[in-house]
């Protein structure tokens, strides 16, 4: 059984594009989970998806950022426009129900240049 | 809101000596409690979990920790160092209520092993 896959595994974009990173979680998971890690800083929280459904979105930035979790295929989690402070590693963690603790993937690291 | 302080962001230890990582939290009441392990470029591993079962956890590669109520406390320990153990160590918590997967981190603690 495969882990929680990310890819790009490094990602770098110019300040005003837009960064699309990817996360296929583990077989048999519907839940999936977004943190950012930014320097010098832990882990936050950012967006909690289930197949279809955003169910807690409250560490999400209210601009540029989005997530979903469409009924095939990888999560998705969106940054438009992007700016030097988005440069973090992002981690994608999935579960299979809600009460099971999360397995994190390798996460993708956002370089804004 | 929660919030869970790790003392000390860095701890240093000879190989074969005790390993102490030190996590509070703040909640009215007990949440579910974590350690996460994660080693350079790589994604976060579970250490171990309390969820209201037994106060004393054990987890992977020899590692363990008490919950302690009265403390507010959920301590990672290890009897003996291994050069393998150097890493970054997380302490994390979940609400009771929400999803296991819905953590608030500490900062960290980064463990280095001396030979």
């Amino acid at each position: 059984n495969a882990g929680v896959m990310q890819n790009p595994r490094h990602l770098v974009r110019r300040r005003g594009q837009e960064a699309r990173l990817r996360c296929s979680p583990m077989k048999g998971h519907s839940h999936v989970y977004w943190y950012r890690q930014l320097p010098e800083e832990g882990l936050k929280f950012m967006v909690y998806l289930q197949k279809e459904n955003i169910i807690d979105e409250s560490g999400m930035p209210k601009e540029r950022f989005s997530a979903e979790f469409p009924k095939e295929g990888p999560s998705i989690l969106r940054i438009q426009q992007v700016v030097r402070g988005d440069s973090a590693a992002y981690f994608c963690a999935s579960s299979p129900d809600r009460d099971t603790e999360a397995f994190f993937g390798q996460g993708t690291r956002l370089t804004v240049v | 809101a929660q919030s869970v302080t790790q003392l000390g962001s860095h701890v240093s230890v000879s190989e074969g000596a005790l390993v102490l990582l030190r996590c509070n939290y703040s909640s009215s009441v007990p949440p579910y409690l974590f350690w996460y392990v994660q080693y350079p470029n790589q994604g976060l591993q579970l250490l171990l979990k309390y969820t209201s079962a037994a106060t004393l956890v054990k987890g992977i590669n020899g590692f363990e920790a008490e919950f302690k109520k009265s403390e507010t406390s959920f301590h990672l320990t290890k009897p003996s160092a291994h050069m393998s153990d150097a890493a970054e160590y997380f302490c994390a918590v979940s609400e009771k209520g929400t999803s296991y997967g819905k953590l608030t981190f500490g900062q960290g603690t980064i463990l280095t092993v001396h030979p």
